[in-house]
């Protein structure tokens, strides 16, 4: 079965930097479109970034654009997001997301999630 | 750019019938067929029930149904029954390679 299990998040002051993990596994992880969404506390849904199947092409929420880079390594079905110059407002539990179709991550659809991991930004 | 804009809550008795909306512009709802809806309960990663407007994966029941009219995005649930209280979240692509999520609609069965 599917599964995402994303790894690495942690509490972090403000400025500093973090990566954020994903492993994948039960699907041809380099056939799909992978997405970076994130939940502040009591909030609703974010898009914070995708990358495409063979990692070629790259695209960011205007929130974080400049600070976070979304990368993927398809020989260790994984993938990755780093983050810099962290924020407060950066504060959110952060999943990782697989396209629902192998093509046309425009779509919006994604058909699993992992559980997430929780970026605490704070002095 | 902002969210896109969905009424904080919706309710309904069971066996009626839901609608919650999600309002963009032209530049995102209005000018693509590029629209999702999920939905989310406590502690829960999100459902895909809807893409690309009205599709359905098939294992999401017929009782979900979306649709658009121009700027605005509608998910119908039909039947409701009581695990359908959850929060609900539609998102559209925005052009410039930008996805963009509506601030969530919690939906209450009575």
């Amino acid at each position: 079965q599917v599964q995402l299990v994303e790894s690495g998040g942690g509490v972090v002051q403000p400025g500093r930097s973090l990566r954020l993990s994903c492993a994948a596994s039960g699907f041809t992880f380099s056939h799909y479109g992978m997405h970076w969404v994130r939940q502040a506390p009591g909030k609703g849904l974010e898009w914070v970034a995708v990358i495409a199947y063979d990692g070629r092409n790259e695209y960011y929420a205007d929130s974080v654009k400049g600070r976070f880079t979304i990368s993927r390594d398809n020989s260790k079905n994984t993938l990755y997001l780093q983050m810099h110059n962290l924020r407060a407002e950066d504060t959110a539990i952060y999943s990782c997301a697989k396209d629902y179709l192998g093509g046309g991550w425009e779509l919006g659809a994604f058909d699993y999630w992992g559980q997430g991991t929780l970026v605490t930004v704070s002095s | 750019q902002s969210a896109l804009t969905q009424p904080p809550s919706a309710s309904g008795s069971p066996g009626q019938s839901v609608t919650i909306s999600c309002t963009g512009t032209s530049r995102d709802v209005g000018g693509y067929t590029y629209v999702s809806w999920y939905q989310q309960h406590p502690g829960k990663a999100p459902k895909l029930l809807v893409y690309e407007v009205s599709k359905r994966p098939s294992e999401v029941p017929d009782r979900f149904s979306g649709s658009k009219s121009g700027n605005t995005a509608s998910l119908t649930v039909s039947g409701l029954q009581a695990e359908d209280e959850a929060d609900y979240y539609c998102i559209s692509y925005a052009g410039g390679n930008i996805l963009l999520f509506g601030g969530g609609t919690k939906l209450t069965v009575l």
